[in-house]
């Protein structure tokens, strides 16, 4: 397997933009993570989905962020408008969350930047 | 809400050496998972280590095992016979086995050099 796989690794677009992330979990996963990671606030979850359905967006910072899973082997992360402080590293992982404390796979992370 | 912190931002060994990275969690469930993830240069998060609360005996993988301390809330990690491969940022996570959710609380981590 190719692993969890994320588009484009890297991003950079001027505020205001439409910014669309994507992810393809590895098959067979049912849990699907969107994260992202800046140096103030560390490893932050922002959505999960189970088989497909959203389960918790408590983390997500603001309307201006969506996420969604069509199927389940694509999600995306999208971000309008996009502002400066949206810049990071925003990662994808799934589990099979077969037993509790099953791995996360972490796919190797898009890096936006806002202008 | 369960938080996770790790105490030292960076540290640094010479190769060959031992290490060992501090986490100390609060939470007040009885069962969880704690887990090491190690993040390179390359940015791609791996799994090092995992720990259920519910084992009294410390998860070990090669070089690397734990000391996990449930009453005090700490789960370390040590390095044994470091290699300049094991620079990276290492992050300390915690996962609450009960209820519905499904949520990793990670650290802020902590970043490693290996020095030749």
């Amino acid at each position: 397997d190719a692993g969890v796989i994320q588009s484009p690794r890297h991003e950079v677009t001027e505020m205001g933009q439409e910014v669309t992330l994507r992810c393809k979990p590895i098959s067979g996963h049912d849990y699907l993570f969107w994260y992202r990671q800046t140096m103030m606030r560390g490893l932050e979850l922002l959505i999960y989905f189970n088989n497909n359905v959203p389960i918790d967006d408590s983390g997500m910072p603001e309307d201006r962020f969506s996420a969604k899973m069509p199927n389940a082997s694509f999600s995306t992360l999208k971000i309008q408008p996009s502002e400066p402080r949206d810049s990071a590293v925003y990662f994808c992982a799934s589990s099979p969350r077969l037993a509790v404390g099953d791995e996360q796979f972490f796919g190797p992370g898009t890096r936006l930047t806002v202008l | 809400a369960q938080t996770v912190t790790q105490s030292q931002p960076e540290m640094s060994v010479q190769e060959a050496e031992t290490v060992t990275l501090s986490c100390t969690y609060d939470t007040s469930e009885s069962n969880y998972y704690l887990f090491w993830y190690k993040q390179p240069p390359s940015r791609q998060m791996i799994l090092v280590i995992r720990q259920e609360a519910y084992k009294q005996q410390n998860a070990t993988e090669n070089r690397f095992s734990v000391n996990f301390q449930k009453a005090a809330k700490s789960f370390s990690l040590k390095i044994s016979d470091s290699q300049l491969g094991d620079t990276a940022m290492y992050f300390c996570a915690f996962e609450d086995s009960g209820g519905s959710n499904y949520k990793l609380t990670f650290g802020k981590g902590t970043l490693l050099t290996v020095n030749p």
